[in-house]
């Protein structure tokens, strides 16, 4: 069973456009909410997270909108650009210090 | 600081085979952990350290064993390969879960024919 749900499964976006990704959990327990990048071929890197005590938390062009009652948390890129073309997971931390990964976005930004 | 290392980059594997899986970390991490990445099941974790002697079972164990004796290295072992391990392997580190982000090695894709 799916921890964190995430879609879409791909996103095509024109460049300058919007990217918008959604996960959602049923786990009351998470408390860290971090979104990784992944360029093919290469590990996952750490491009923002979020703890459940806010609802919005913005680095650049990255921004992530959390829903605590709904227990739903977004990844939006703005401006999107084409090296932002890459495959994004949502993850979520138990207490147990265990992390659940989403299925993974793959985005394409269309120059 | 070369960060998380991870060898071998590949390898093929028979049924039945036994193999480890390396993973090393110059951070003078605390926490370390092993995850295998599915096409369309994200990642997903197999086993996870929270310093040296410690070890635990994570979302995904079962034929694969680890330890870990020194901060730096967290071996993965195959007891004996099963085709349903091939996957693309990644070990993570950081040193505290609770502040800071998780740092991914390059992975190693295994194929077990």
């Amino acid at each position: 069973q799916q921890q964190v749900k995430q879609s879409p499964q791909s996103l095509i976006v024109q460049k300058g456009g919007i990217s918008i990704i959604n996960c959602a959990y049923e786990n009351t327990a998470f408390d860290y909410f971090p979104w990784y990048q992944q360029f093919p071929g290469k590990g996952p890197a750490l491009l923002i997270a979020i703890r459940p005590d806010v609802s919005e938390k913005k680095e650049g062009r990255f921004t992530i909108s959390f829903n605590k009652s709904a227990k739903q948390f977004s990844l939006h890129i703005m401006d999107s650009q084409p090296g932002d073309s890459a495959t994004y997971f949502c993850a979520a931390r138990n207490t147990g210090n265990q992390f659940y990964f989403g299925t993974g976005t793959s985005l394409t930004v269309i120059p | 600081n070369a960060g998380v290392t991870q060898t071998p980059k590949f390898q093929v594997l028979k049924t039945g085979q036994s193999m480890t899986l390396q993973c090393a970390q110059d951070m003078n991490h605390e926490y370390m952990s092993w995850y295998r990445q599915d096409p369309g099941m994200g990642l997903r974790l197999i086993h996870y350290s929270v310093g040296a002697g410690i070890t635990d079972q994570g979302e995904v164990p079962n034929g694969y064993n680890v330890s870990r004796s020194t901060t730096e290295d967290f071996p993965l072992r195959l007891l004996s390969a099963a085709p349903s391990q091939t996957s693309v392997y990644f070990c993570a580190s950081t040193w505290d879960l609770s502040t800071d982000t998780q740092y991914f090695g390059p992975g190693t894709r295994l194929t077990v024919l």
